[in-house]
This record gives structure tokens, sequence and C-alpha cells, in this order.
């Protein structure tokens, strides 16, 4: 069955420093990700998306990483800041089940100032 | 101006009533989903709309009951409350096609006692 792996670890990380979160997922017929940012009491919020036909995409800060080779995802976060502290998740879509997002299970980031 | 609201944001409730939760989205947008989120942080798909079509149906007790009035409303109702439906809900809202993320609702805590 389709899954999208990551347990639920929570990374400390020192104001400054870069953060890497990384995701498997198993579906191999998917061809798009996002990663998702979620603050206490909040819903998940957009960072960063990526399509099958790209192995690297950056935005503001982040960069995310896609390898189709071994399924698998990473979300880099350049100079940590204190708001960046989340708990954050990866997310496959199909395409084929009525644009559903599965996501994985999630990755607290604690920034350490 | 929130893009996707849900109502009510804490619920608090005893076994065995009957309650719905509502949501609303000023986006545009033609599908909308509801996604429940455990105790772990676990996000999983229930239900999904596609201009007031059931589009996704998850494995969900039937005591939950989606209604899309219009494509830019998706409430849920849940009958006959148990404890473990205890958990944040999230409702949702996207672009069918063209791979696009989801833009989340804050989220409803219900509590069942």
């Amino acid at each position: 069955g389709e899954s999208v792996g990551l347990h639920l670890p929570t990374l400390s990380v020192q104001e400054g420093d870069n953060s890497i979160i990384n995701c498997a997922y198993s579906n191999s017929a998917s061809d798009y990700f996002i990663w998702y940012k979620q603050e206490s009491g909040k819903g998940p919020q957009f960072i960063i998306d990526i399509r099958s036909n790209m192995d690297k995409r950056q935005g503001q800060r982040v960069t995310v990483l896609l390898n189709k080779t071994v399924k698998h995802l990473s979300l880099q976060i350049a100079a940590t800041q204190p708001g960046d502290s989340a708990v954050y998740f990866c997310a496959e879509n199909n395409g084929a089940a009525g644009n559903k997002l599965t996501f994985g299970g999630g990755t607290r980031v604690l920034v350490k100032p | 101006d929130t893009a996707v609201s849900q109502t009510p944001k804490y619920l608090v409730t005893q076994m065995g009533n009957d309650k719905s939760i509502k949501c609303e989205q000023n986006l545009g947008h033609d599908t909308m989903y509801w996604y429940k989120q455990d105790s772990k942080k676990f996000l999983k798909i229930m239900f999904s709309y596609n201009n007031k079509e059931l589009i996704i149906n998850e494995t969900v007790p039937n005591r939950f009951s989606p209604k899309s009035p219009d494509k830019a409303h998706l409430n849920l109702h849940i009958n006959s409350l148990e404890l473990g439906d205890s958990a944040v809900y999230f409702c949702a809202s996207s672009q069918m096609y063209g791979n696009y993320g989801y833009t989340f609702g804050s989220g409803t805590r219900l509590t069942v006692v």
C-alpha cells in the first residue's frame, strides 16, 4: 500500500545552524511532494513543493531534494531561527486519487537559542 | 479574511452526543477535505468533496457524515460520539487538478469525555 514513512523524532538544532529533515515514501507513482510546517495550535502551512521531474527546488532559506531512485525526500532549512520550531510533515500526491495528499508522521524541530 | 475557517476551535462533549464542525473557504477552490490528526500528530484523510460531490471516502465509521451545501462549505457531522473520536480535525481546500497543495484551516480540537 502507499505510505509516506516519517517517524516522529525530535531534531534539536542550535539557532543559526542548518537543519535537515528526511522523509521516505513508498509509492513510486507519486509525482508531487510537499513539505508542511505545523506550529502549535495551528493548521499545517505550506512551505515548499517539488514535482517528480525535478530533483531540487529552492525557496527562501529552504531547499527540498528529491531522490526518486531511493524514494527519499529531504527539507533543508538554512540558518535555523527560533520561529522555525514546529512539526514538519512531508506529503505525497499520486494525482490519481482525487488530489489526495498522504502525510508522513512528522518531525519536531526544536531550535535552541 | 481567513482563507479556510473552521468552527468551533474547541469542542468538549460527552459520549453519545451528536456534534457538527463547520468549514468555509474563500479561496475559490473546487475541492475540500477533512483530515483527522491523532495524539501522535499523524494526519489521515477522511473525506474530500469536489464541487459538492463526494470524491474520497476513506475507511471512516458511518457515524461521520460530511455535507457540502456548496463548493465553499464542507461540514462534518458526527453521531454517537465515542472516546476514540477525540482528536484535532482539520479542514482543507485546494484545486482538484494541477497538483496543488492544500490550504488548511486552524483545526477543531474535539474532546469526548
